[in-house]
């Protein structure tokens, strides 16, 4: 595709429900990352694929949080039993070699009430 | 102390004003440096990317790296009202596959 997409743009969860957030990365890209970004503030790495492998998962704030890219192209980021702190923007990016530039989605906002 | 410091702002300008954004880091590692411009309610959208010490030059956009100094800077020059955003400086090492750490974001307003 033409940009890195992300799906969806808003999710609101209850608290405890478990969501799944998705992204599509621009096509052919070797490394895809998740960060997440709280309001006013930079987004923070949460962790890196490098095709289908999960290379570095150290940003992951707690074991609810889970992420896979099974077949080395989408990706999803799973947050099991949603607490109101994980409020925040979901950010994927991707870069077509190991120390390219990494292009941004557009996120998802992600409503924890 | 974070790794990546930059001020928030707000910064307000008028339109034409030259603006100079900045952050200074800590990890004398950091070996690539780029900015970011970030819409309201949209993904950080990449504006320049350098890699070590030295001048970058993209339209009314300049970027430098001082690494002896850890500080890095962007210059927009005629400054538009389509600049208003927030811009995040990012950096990361040599190493292949290294997340990029970001500063807090400047926020910018250019008035007509």
């Amino acid at each position: 595709g033409a940009g890195v997409s992300q799906s969806p743009r808003y999710k609101v969860a209850k608290r405890g429900q478990d969501v799944a957030l998705r992204c599509d990365p621009i096509s052919g890209h070797v490394s895809l990352f998740w960060y997440q970004q709280a309001l006013g503030q930079g987004p923070e790495f949460l962790t890196y694929f490098q095709n289908e492998a999960q290379l570095d998962k150290s940003g992951l704030p707690s074991d609810r949080f889970f992420a896979e890219r099974p077949e080395g192209s989408v990706s999803t980021l799973k947050i099991q039993r949603t607490q109101q702190e994980d409020s925040a923007v979901y950010l994927c990016a991707s870069s077509g070699g190991l120390n390219t530039e990494a292009f941004f989605g557009q996120g998802t906002r992600l409503t924890v009430v | 102390q974070k790794e990546v410091e930059q001020d928030p702002g707000p910064l307000s300008v008028p339109e034409g004003a030259i603006v100079s954004l900045n952050c200074t880091y800590s990890n004398s590692a950091f070996q690539y440096f780029m900015w970011y411009r970030q819409y309201s309610r949209k993904g950080p959208e990449l504006l320049m990317y350098t890699y070590s010490s030295g001048n970058k030059e993209d339209g009314r956009f300049t970027a430098q790296v001082d690494k002896s100094s850890k500080y890095i800077s962007l210059f927009i020059r005629d400054s538009q009202p389509s600049d208003s955003a927030t811009y995040l400086c990012a950096m990361k090492g040599n190493q292949a596959g290294t997340a990029l750490i970001f500063g807090k974001g400047t926020t910018l307003s250019v008035s007509s």
